[in-house]
């Protein structure tokens, strides 16, 4: 089974700052490592993901760092607007059964960006 | 394009009653996840559908939970007799996998179910 811990539970940034949220995974037969973004009365939607063969990926204000290595990845937002508040998951895949792999989810951090 | 689209968007009911939720995931795509998601254990997968097979229920709480798939464009997620501790908002989500690589799940608005 698939362990994901995520933190911090909740974080609280200026407008300008930098936000950013860690997880830890325990175990993966290969690497997809996304995140997901959810607005309050929504469902989550990708924000970004992750391969093996890059340890970094950045998407405008949005960047993965990962490390293989220490079974770590992390979400960071440069220049984090009021916009950006929201709850934010990372996952990992755990094997389902069938061959067949699934996300396994963190429990997400609410990021609040005020002015 | 329509995106998944789920409904109802709210349910109360009483302790005991049926419970029904529906889904139609995103035409074509080949893969139907039902979670759900509360304060205390974030995003749970309860059943994951390839192709209209169920492939993996490991995560379906007990008896009382029913999933079905009978076509591509339609899954219901039941549960019977409904319990308080169902109180959740229960998310639909569709992705296209091919072979054992993961892709984007493309999430509905969700269920939101109160069991008084």
């Amino acid at each position: 089974q698939q362990q994901v811990k995520q933190s911090p539970q909740s974080l609280i940034v200026q407008k300008g700052g930098i936000s950013i949220i860690n997880c830890a995974y325990e175990n993966t037969a290969f690497d997809y490592f996304p995140w997901y973004q959810q607005f309050p009365g929504k469902g989550p939607a990708l924000l970004i993901a992750i391969r093996p063969d890059v340890s970094e990926k950045k998407e405008g204000r949005f960047t993965i760092s990962f490390n293989k290595s220490a079974k770590q990845f992390s979400l960071h937002i440069m220049d984090s607007q009021p916009g950006d508040s929201a709850t934010y998951f990372c996952a990992a895949p755990a094997y389902s059964g069938a061959g067949s792999y699934q996300l396994t989810f963190g429990k997400g951090t609410k990021l609040s960006v005020i002015p | 394009d329509a995106g998944v689209i789920q409904s109802p968007r709210h349910e109360v009911t009483e302790m005991g009653q049926e419970v029904t939720l529906r889904c139609k995931p995103i035409s074509g795509h080949n893969s139907l996840f039902w979670y759900r998601q509360t304060m205390m254990r974030g995003l749970e997968l309860l059943i994951y559908f390839n192709n209209n097979v169920p492939i993996d229920d490991s995560g379906m709480p007990e008896d009382r939970f029913s999933a079905k798939m009978p076509n591509a464009s339609f899954s219901t997620l039941k549960i019977q007799p409904s319990e308080p501790r169902d109180s959740a908002v229960y998310f639909c989500a569709s992705s296209i996998i091919t072979g054992t690589r993961l892709a984007e799940l493309f999430f509905g608005e969700g269920s939101r179910l109160t069991v008084l």
